[in-house]
């Protein structure tokens, strides 16, 4: 079967740096995405990675290890409005999404 | 450009009653797609369309049916609401499924049956 982890929930110091990790394991990979979701709103695309690496954007960064079916979403200078969902997602080889449960990510003064 | 619009934005049926929820997406996208959302679980794929005319099945889609008969609307019906089918309700759109086109998603439909 299909299966991606993440942490159920999260909670870091605004200022602070935080990981978000997810593992993988689906039939075939097409890219990985992070969207970013409030409460009570839809989500939003924040990066996608298709090759091993670091992309860097802003603040926010995603890594990316295909052979350790591995990725991590870090964030820097953590704001009081990031705190969020955090939702992790697979393209398959049928060009379908998979999601995660998402991280529920609490900031705190 | 409003990007992706769903109505309603909340719904209370009873168990039995039918509804249709309306997505429409005005960015001239190919792919259309349903999903639920439910506390705990990842977003689960009910239905979606790879272009007017087409549907095909997701992971979850008893219980319901859709129908894209123009290229921006997707329309989700329940026929027969059960109270497994609360959840909140996100229909999002994409230019291909290939990557790395996002997907937009519209602000959500939160249905309760009771």
């Amino acid at each position: 079967g299909q299966n991606i982890d993440q942490p159920t929930e999260m909670t870091a110091t605004e200022g602070a740096i935080v990981q978000i990790n997810c593992t993988y394991q689906t039939s075939g990979f097409n890219g990985l995405f992070w969207y970013q979701q409030h409460a009570g709103e839809a989500p939003t695309f924040l990066s996608y990675n298709v090759l091993d690496g670091l992309e860097e954007k802003g603040r926010f960064s995603s890594f990316l290890s295909r052979s350790k079916g591995y990725s991590y979403l870090l964030l820097k200078e953590l704001q009081m409005k990031d705190s969020a969902s955090y939702l992790c997602a697979v393209l398959d080889s049928n060009y379908q999404l998979i999601w995660g449960a998402g991280t529920k990510l609490i900031i705190k003064p | 450009n409003a990007g992706v619009t769903q109505t309603p934005k909340f719904r209370v049926l009873k168990t039995g009653q039918s509804m249709t929820l309306l997505c429409a997406q005005d960015m001239n996208h190919e792919y259309m797609y349903w999903y639920r959302q439910d506390p705990g679980m990842g977003l689960r794929l009910i239905h979606y369309s790879v272009g007017e005319g087409t549907t095909a099945k997701g992971e979850v889609p008893d219980g319901y049916n859709v129908s894209r008969l123009k290229k921006q609307n997707f329309l989700l019906g329940l026929e027969s609401a059960a109270p497994s089918q609360t959840s909140v309700y996100f229909c999002a759109s994409t230019l291909t499924s290939g990557s790395p086109d996002e997907q937009f998603f519209g602000p959500g439909t939160r249905l309760t049956v009771l």
